[in-house]
């Protein structure tokens, strides 16, 4: 079973600019998750989709960050315009119903300079 | 509100046992726990439901204390490869749905030969 693909890996970028991760979840899977992790901490749930429905995203900062799933399948999370605090892993996951069991992606590591 | 774990980090040798514990101030209806190994994805170790059995295999296994709110999770006979940071990841009761999982900052595991 093909697990949750994520891309890009890596992502340097300037603050002010835009920068954007896309996430395939495994195939059948209704929840999918978008986490923060900084360095040292555990993750933080930026956004969950139940199906292509937002069932959470009140830890979404709304005025930069953007995300959506389209057909209820893969989700693209955009950032615009990046700040500093942004550097972080954005791990994508996916799990067969809400709060079951979930398997992350490699994640995408951004540094804004 | 996130739950706390304790201890914060933890050194063993190879065949030592470990408890890490996870507390929270209110009512919970699951703990996740999962382990991320440095530089990799979280995975999925166990979930205990509120009102549910104790889970898990012959070394590692947890427990759930509805009335504390608290679950802790057992590492028997540590091997090498269970280095790594332990999260704990609690759902709070909510009669409306399901609540979004928040995880606690982590607990480093290091097992030495």
């Amino acid at each position: 079973e093909a697990g949750v693909a994520q891309s890009p890996r890596y992502k340097i970028i300037e603050k002010r600019q835009s920068v954007a991760f896309w996430c395939n979840p495994i195939s059948g899977h209704a929840t999918l998750y978008w986490y923060q992790q900084i360095l040292g901490q555990g993750p933080k749930l930026l956004i969950q989709f139940q199906n292509n429905g937002v069932v959470d995203d009140s830890q979404l900062p709304k005025d930069r960050f953007s995300a959506e799933r389209l057909k209820g399948v893969d989700s693209t999370l955009k950032i615009q315009p990046a700040k500093l605090e942004d550097s972080a892993v954005y791990l994508c996951a996916s799990s067969p119903w809400m709060n079951t069991e979930a398997f992350f992606g490699q994640g995408t590591r951004l540094t804004v300079v | 509100q996130q739950p706390v774990q304790s201890p914060q980090a933890v050194i063993l040798r190879e065949g030592e046992d470990a408890v890490i514990n996870c507390s929270s101030s209110k009512a919970l209806y699951s703990v996740h726990w999962y382990r991320q190994k440095h530089g990799e994805a979280p995975v999925f170790l166990m979930i205990l439901l509120k009102g549910g059995e104790q889970k898990g295999h012959e070394k590692i296994s947890a427990s759930f204390n509805e009335k504390k709110q608290q679950s802790s999770l057992y590492l028997t006979a540590s091997q090498l490869s269970y280095s790594g940071t332990y999260f704990c990841g609690t759902e709070g009761e909510n009669q409306g749905g399901s609540e979004k999982l928040v995880f606690g900052k982590g607990t480093k595991l290091t097992v030495n030969p």
